[in-house]
This record gives C-alpha cells, structure tokens and sequence, in this order.
C-alpha cells in the first residue's frame, strides 16, 4: 500500500532532550516535506526536500533540523525542544515540488508531540 | 504573500443539512486551489482541486467553485451525513513557488448529528 508512515505518533518529552521524527514514503516520490499543525493556524511548512541531499527552510524552520540521505527517509530532529515545539506534526511527499493536474501531496497520519 | 483565510468553527450541523464552508484567498498569479479533509487520528486527504478560474472541484457529494472574481473557493454539500464530521482545511498553490507547495488556511472543524 502506497503510504507514508511516520514514528512516534505520540511522544511527550521534556525540553531539552533530543528527539527525532521519523518519516518514510513508499512511492519513490522526490519531493517531501514536514509541516506542524496548530490550532487557528493551519498547518506551516517547517523544511522541504526536493530530492536527495537537497533540503531548504520552509516557513517555520527555527529549532528544527532535517535530512535526506536517502530518497524514501526524512527525518525530523529537535535538537532542544522547548514547549513551544508542541504541536501536531504532518509528513508529506509527492512526485515532484512542482503541483500539477495529477502531482498531490499524501499526508502520513501525523505526529503528537507534547514538549514539558 | 499568499493568504487563506476560512471561517472559524465549529460548525455543527444536523444530517441532511446544507453545509456552506467559507474560504477566501490573496495570492500572486493564478494559484490552484484546494480543500483537504482531515479525518479523527489521519492525516490529510485531497477532497477537492481547482486548477482555473471558473473550475468547479467535486468529490464525494462535495463541491466548489473557483471565482476569481471574488477570491473565493467556498465548500458546500447538499445534504451532510455523520461521517462527514472532520476538519476542513482550503489551501492554495501558486505554482510558482516550488518547494513551498502549499499555503494552508486555518481549517474548519464539522461537527454534523444524527
């Protein structure tokens, strides 16, 4: 089944200890990106990927740090993560960064992350 | 920069109502314009694109139309059931700015009852 599947869907932590989100899609996609979701705000794009070893801020970059060795795995790291990092947290990939008629973003099932 | 702005929730609504579900836009260009469900404990899923002014999006009894006119993108259906309760998100693509695909608005939670 073409899916993709992040861990830990729900993780509290206390600030300051290290943790890391994983993100792996199926489909061979290119593009992939993670975005946090909060209430009112919708959800903001964090870090993007174009493809491997190609990665770039999004909106709300600061405090996170990404990486893409491999096309399938992109990982989400908090280094040092503060409260204000609680939040719901969404996965995404798709053929290419560019939408088109028939390129669409699949979403993983998210992330819950409660930071103390 | 590129803006979506939906109508806050809740919205609750009986089954069979008409659901209406406001969304307006600001963007440079001629953006795509989509609306995404967001179903308890999932992630989102594509309902509805638009890709052109005038385009009417429909899925699943869903419909909206793009008016470039008004800026606008408003959800609506006919008659809801339960299983529509979800959050609601309308969001924008300009096509121009590749890597930051999409620009969300601030979703719009449904709550419908038997």
């Amino acid at each position: 089944e073409a899916q993709v599947t992040q861990n830990p869907r729900y993780l509290i932590t206390v600030t300051g200890k290290k943790l890391t989100v994983t993100c792996s899609q199926n489909m061979n996609h290119e593009y992939m990106s993670w975005y946090r979701q909060d209430p009112g705000l919708g959800l903001r794009q964090i870090y993007y990927s174009m493809n491997v070893e190609v990665t770039d801020k999004g909106d709300v970059p600061e405090g996170y740090k990404v990486s893409r060795k491999e096309k399938r795995n992109f990982p989400l790291i908090l280094e040092s993560p503060s409260p204000n990092q609680t939040s719901l947290y969404f996965c995404a990939s798709s053929l290419s960064g560019q939408l088109s008629g028939a390129n669409v973003l699949t979403f993983g099932a998210g992330s819950r992350l409660t930071v103390l | 920069g590129n803006s979506v702005t939906q109508m806050e929730g809740p919205v609750t609504l009986s089954e069979e109502a008409f659901l209406t579900i406001n969304c307006t836009y600001t963007a440079t260009g001629y953006p795509s314009l989509f609306w995404y469900v967001q179903y308890p404990g999932e992630g989102l899923q594509l309902l509805l694109k638009a890709t052109k002014a005038d385009d009417k999006g429909s899925n699943k009894g869903f419909e909206a139309t793009y008016r470039k006119e008004t800026t606008s993108f408003h959800l609506e259906k006919g008659s809801v059931q339960v299983s529509d309760s979800a959050v609601y998100f309308c969001a924008l693509s300009d096509g121009v700015n590749a890597g930051n695909m999409l620009t969300f608005g601030g979703g719009t939670r449904l709550m419908v009852k038997p």
